[in-house]
């Protein structure tokens, strides 16, 4: 499987602020999918990140407050825009294993808010 | 639309004793199911999964899960815990093979008792 890391592996953030999130895959894949998970919930995707054109946001996920790049089959990032206490959560990146069954995820990025 | 239901947030077992966590699934079409465990402060790791053909499915660490469509269930099982098996794990589910979105249940908490 793809080995995918993310940087930073956790942040502490003044709300009102933004982070930027990266994930790195070590081979190209081409579905990459970006999730959240708050504290003690399960894992909900935000968007699915294309390459070379806009994200595709699920219900309750904006452009505006996630906005996502992909520049190419092996790197995309995730923004945490104007950030308040309720964005606290671990984000975590994934990406379809070659098989084209199931995917496979990052360590994740623990952001807390305050 | 696909849905996940976990029984139990948490499980609580003695070590050499059998391990059972259940998942049921809604799905219009043909799903397929994984099983991802999450350790403590790290990212999700993929256990077995189900897409199509034979309905028991082994994985790692000497899990497997069987998928029994009469019952919509996929229902993970151990024959014997071990102290290292003490995680979270998320059943999810997904209508093509995992290159779209999962839809995860809510997780159960494993606890493992000397």
């Amino acid at each position: 499987s793809a080995v995918i890391s993310q940087k930073p592996s956790r942040d502490i953030c003044q709300r009102g602020t933004s982070l930027t999130i990266q994930c790195q895959v070590d081979s190209q894949v081409t579905m990459m999918f970006w999730y959240r998970q708050q504290p003690g919930q399960s894992l909900t995707l935000i968007a699915t990140a294309n390459q070379g054109s806009e994200a595709t946001y699920e219900s309750g996920f904006v452009i505006d407050k996630f906005p996502i790049s992909r520049p190419n089959l092996t790197f995309s990032t995730l923004t945490v825009s104007n950030m308040s206490p309720e964005d606290s959560s671990i984000y975590l990146c994934s990406v379809v294993g070659t098989s084209g069954l199931g995917q496979y995820f990052g360590p994740g990025t623990r952001l807390t808010v305050t | 639309a696909q849905s996940v239901t976990q029984l139990g947030s948490h499980v609580s077992v003695s070590e050499g004793a059998l391990v059972l966590l259940r998942c049921n699934y809604s799905s219009s079409v043909p799903p397929y199911l994984f099983w991802y465990v999450q350790y403590p402060n790290q990212g999700l790791q993929l256990l077995l999964k189900y897409t199509t053909g034979a309905t028991l499915v082994k994985g790692i660490n000497g899990f497997e899960a069987e998928f029994k469509k009469s019952e919509t269930s996929f229902h993970l099982t151990k024959p014997s815990a071990h102290m290292s098996d003490a995680a979270e794990y998320f059943c999810a589910v997904s209508p093509q093979g995992g290159s779209e979105k999962l839809v995860f249940g809510k997780g159960t908490k494993l606890t493992v008792n000397p």
